[in-house]
């Protein structure tokens, strides 16, 4: 069964500074990474997705995140943090295989980004 | 916006009622999957639909079902209610999915907050 773990509840960035929010995951065979990011009281969007290829993924507002198989890891990154990113970031993985789009999500990391 | 909307936004209900949640997928959209979000945790897969026929299920019960309608809308009914059945249900929409394994990011709607008392 594929699995995802956040180890951390949440993160504390001052703003301008660099940020990672951490993801390890279990899959059976090579898996598709996602990453999304939920507002308070809305809905989650999309950020980014490794599929195949370059171990760096960019995505939306300046997002990265960087696939390692060896570590199993899929830590999301940014240069530097705004304010305005403070939200809870998720993190998916779906088992190739797999029909349609059933995504087994982590237990979420709340980003706080202070000014 | 992502052009998935849901209703109703929040509802309460009482332990044994029957709940029925909606989806208006975004145009263009053939897939559609439920989550059920717990307060302080992350989503968990319900089921999903593609061409009005399950073809993907997580680990809940019968008394989770759903149907999808020619025009890709779709609906999630829970019987007999539980205290425990309380929590955000977000509905996601994509545009490729399938039998295949195609692969596409979803787009969430703002979900149905159901509380069960």
């Amino acid at each position: 069964a594929q699995s995802v773990a956040q180890p951390e509840d949440q993160v504390n960035v001052a703003e301008g500074n660099p940020l990672t929010v951490k993801c390890t995951y279990s899959v059976s065979g090579n898996p598709y990474l996602f990453w999304y990011v939920q507002y308070p009281n809305r809905g989650l969007q999309f950020l980014l997705k490794y599929i195949t290829g370059d171990n760096l993924v960019k995505g939306s507002y300046g997002f990265e995140a960087e696939f390692n198989k060896s570590q199993t890891s899929f830590h999301l990154k940014k240069p530097s943090a705004l304010v305005s990113d403070s939200a809870l970031y998720f993190c998916a993985v779906r088992e190739r295989g797999n029909a349609g789009n059933m995504l087994t999500f982590g237990g979420g990391t709340r980003l706080m980004v202070k000014p | 916006e992502t052009g998935v909307t849901q209703s109703p936004t929040h509802l309460i209900k009482t332990r044994g009622q029957q709940v029925t949640l909606r989806c208006s997928s975004q145009s263009g959209h053939n897939t559609v999957s439920w989550y059920q979000q717990a307060l302080g945790q992350g989503p968990q897969f319900i089921f999903q639909y593609y061409r009005e026929e399950e073809n993907g299920r997580g680990n809940f019960p019968p008394r989770f079902s759903g149907l999808q309608f020619p025009n890709y809308s779709s609906e999630l009914n829970v019987n007999a209610l539980e205290l425990d059945d309380s929590a955000l249900y977000l509905c996601a929409s994509s545009l490729t999915g399938g039998l295949a394994g195609a692969i596409g990011e979803l787009f969430f709607g703002e979900g149905s907050r159901l509380t069960v008392l």
